[in-house]
């Protein structure tokens, strides 16, 4: 069974950061892309960012690229958000997503629980 | 960025009766590839998100067979075809062909 388990969120100042996992089971981690998707309470989805199986390839939302950084550890089957510079803006319940087939993305598959990181001073 | 935008926004539906809900994009969502990466994800009250159909049309494993997905280029729609209490829900359409990745502003679908 096919699951994904984010962890990291919490309360942190602006300005400040976090990181965020995402441990991963049921599949072949490797093989897979890998997103993070947020949503602002009681607002839409927005997709954050994405590696590729690998690790090589990353992408990035214009509202987060150059302070959010995605990674993974295929040895660990597991995917990481590091994310600084926070702002008020970037309070979400964040998602792990684990991208819908073994080439190109095309869709997000499965979806974990997410984790709430709220910004406040 | 290609722009998903979803109609209606609010659809109260009855017990049984179908219920559709259109998608459209500002940009053709046809891919290089030949594929179009257009999904669509239902949302329960205090779930996270789940995948119904991919690629337009194809519905993912487990997804009951009165939900299908149609169109193509810029056009696409959801149909569920008797609504159930299950199906309650907020309903997104998401684009996968271009970066960055967008979602349309959502369907709240509740029963009159």
């Amino acid at each position: 069974e096919v699951q994904v388990l984010e962890s990291g969120g919490g309360l942190v100042q602006p300005g400040g950061s976090l990181r965020l996992s995402c441990a991963a089971s049921g599949f072949t981690f490797s093989s897979y892309g890998m997103n993070w998707v947020r949503q602002a309470p009681g607002q839409g989805l927005e997709w954050v960012s994405s590696v590729s199986g690998s690790g090589s390839n990353t992408y990035y939302a214009d509202s987060v690229k150059g302070r959010f950084t995605i990674s993974r550890d295929n040895s660990k089957n597991t995917l990481y958000l590091q994310m600084n510079s926070l702002r008020a803006e970037d309070a979400a319940i964040y998602y792990c997503t684990k991208g819908g087939s073994s080439g190109r993305m095309g869709y997000f598959d499965y979806w974990g629980q997410g984790t709430l990181v709220s910004v406040s001073s | 960025d290609i722009v998903m935008t979803q109609t209606p926004l609010s659809s109260p539906v009855t017990l049984g009766q179908p219920a559709s809900i259109s998608c459209r994009s500002s940009q053709s969502l046809v891919h290089s590839d030949g594929n179009t990466y257009l999904s669509w994800l239902q949302q329960r009250p205090g779930q996270p998100p789940r995948l119904l159909i991919y690629k337009i049309s194809n519905r993912f494993s487990g997804v009951p067979d009165r939900f299908s997905g149609s169109g193509a280029g810029t056009d696409f729609t959801l149909k569920i075809s008797r609504v159930e209490a299950e199906d309650v829900g907020v309903y997104y359409c998401m684009q996968a062909t271009q970066f960055p990745w967008t979602f349309g502003q959502g369907t709240k679908v509740e029963i009159k």
